[in-house]
C-alpha cells in the first residue's frame, strides 16, 4: 500500500523568504506520480505541482519547485519568495491507478500548515 | 469555465439521519471521485464514479453510497449518520489519468450532532 509522510505539522516563514515542505513516500510501484496541493481555509484543494517518477528533471511551476530525490523517496516542495497569501495547509499526495485502468485515486499525507509572517 | 461545484456548502445533521451531497464536475470531465477529510487529516478516498458506475471504493462502509448521472454530476449519500462522519467532503473531477490530476471543489462541511 502506498503511504505519504509529512513530518512537519506546522512551518513558519518570513515574507519574501524561501521555505521547504517535506514529503516522503513509500510505494512498490515503478511508475507513480506525486502531487502537491494547497488548501486555504476555504477548503478547496488547489493543484500546485506534479512530478512523475520517470521525469528526468525536477518539476517547476512559477514560485513552486519540487526537489525530487527518487533514491530517498522524497518529494519536497520549495516555495520561493513567500507571500502572505501562501499561508495555508499543504498536502503531498501520490497517485495510484485503479483496477488497471486509466483512472486513479490519490493518497494524501496529513499536511503541513504554513504560516507566512509579514 | 466553471470548476467543480458542490452543494450545500455546510450542513448540520442529527445522528441516525441520512444526508445527500451533490457535485457538478468541471466542464468536459467525466469522472467524479469523493474524498472525506476529517479535521486535521488529509483527504481519504471514498469512491470513484465513471460511466455511471462505481469503479473503486476505499475503506468505507456500505452506509456510504453514490450515484453518477448521465450529465456526469454525482451524489454522495450517507445513511445512519454517526458523529464520526463529521468532516469536509470533497468532490474531485477528472478526465482520465491526466498529468495535472483532479480539479477539486470547495467541499461540503458536514457536522453530525
Amino acid at each position: 500500500a502506498q503511504k505519504i509522510t509529512q513530518t512537519q505539522p506546522g512551518m513558519f516563514v518570513q515574507e519574501k523568504e524561501a521555505v521547504t515542505l517535506d514529503c516522503t513516500y513509500d510505494t512498490s510501484d515503478q511508475s507513480y506520480g506525486l502531487f502537491w496541493y494547497k488548501q486555504p481555509s476555504s477548503g478547496e484543494m488547489i493543484f500546485l505541482i506534479y512530478q512523475g517518477s520517470y521525469d528526468e528533471q525536477n518539476a517547476t511551476e512559477g514560485r513552486y519547485s519540487l526537489n525530487f530525490q527518487k533514491a530517498r523517496k522524497s518529494a519536497n516542495l520549495v516555495i520561493s519568495a513567500s507571500q502572505l497569501g501562501d499561508s495555508a495547509m499543504y498536502f503531498c499526495a501520490m497517485r495510484e491507478y485503479l483496477s488497471g485502468g486509466s483512472n486513479y485515486k490519490l493518497t494524501f499525507g496529513k499536511g503541513t500548515l504554513l504560516t507566512v509572517n509579514p | 469555465d466553471a470548476g467543480v461545484t458542490q452543494s450545500p456548502t455546510h450542513l448540520i445533521k442529527t445522528r441516525g439521519q441520512q444526508v445527500t451531497l451533490r457535485c457538478s464536475p468541471k466542464s468536459g470531465h467525466d469522472t467524479v471521485s469523493w474524498y472525506q477529510q476529517a479535521l486535521g487529516q488529509g483527504p481519504q478516498f471514498i469512491f470513484q464514479y465513471y460511466e455511471e458506475e462505481e469503479r473503486q471504493r476505499g475503506n468505507f462502509p456500505d452506509r456510504f453510497s453514490g450515484h453518477q448521472f448521465p450529465n456526469y454530476s454525482s451524489e454522495l449519500n450517507v445513511n445512519a449518520l454517526l458523529l464520526g462522519d463529521s468532516a469536509l467532503y470533497l468532490c474531485a473531477s477528472s478526465l482520465g489519468a491526466r498529468r495535472y490530476g483532479y480539479t477539486f471543489g470547495s467541499g461540503t462541511r458536514l457536522t453530525v450532532v
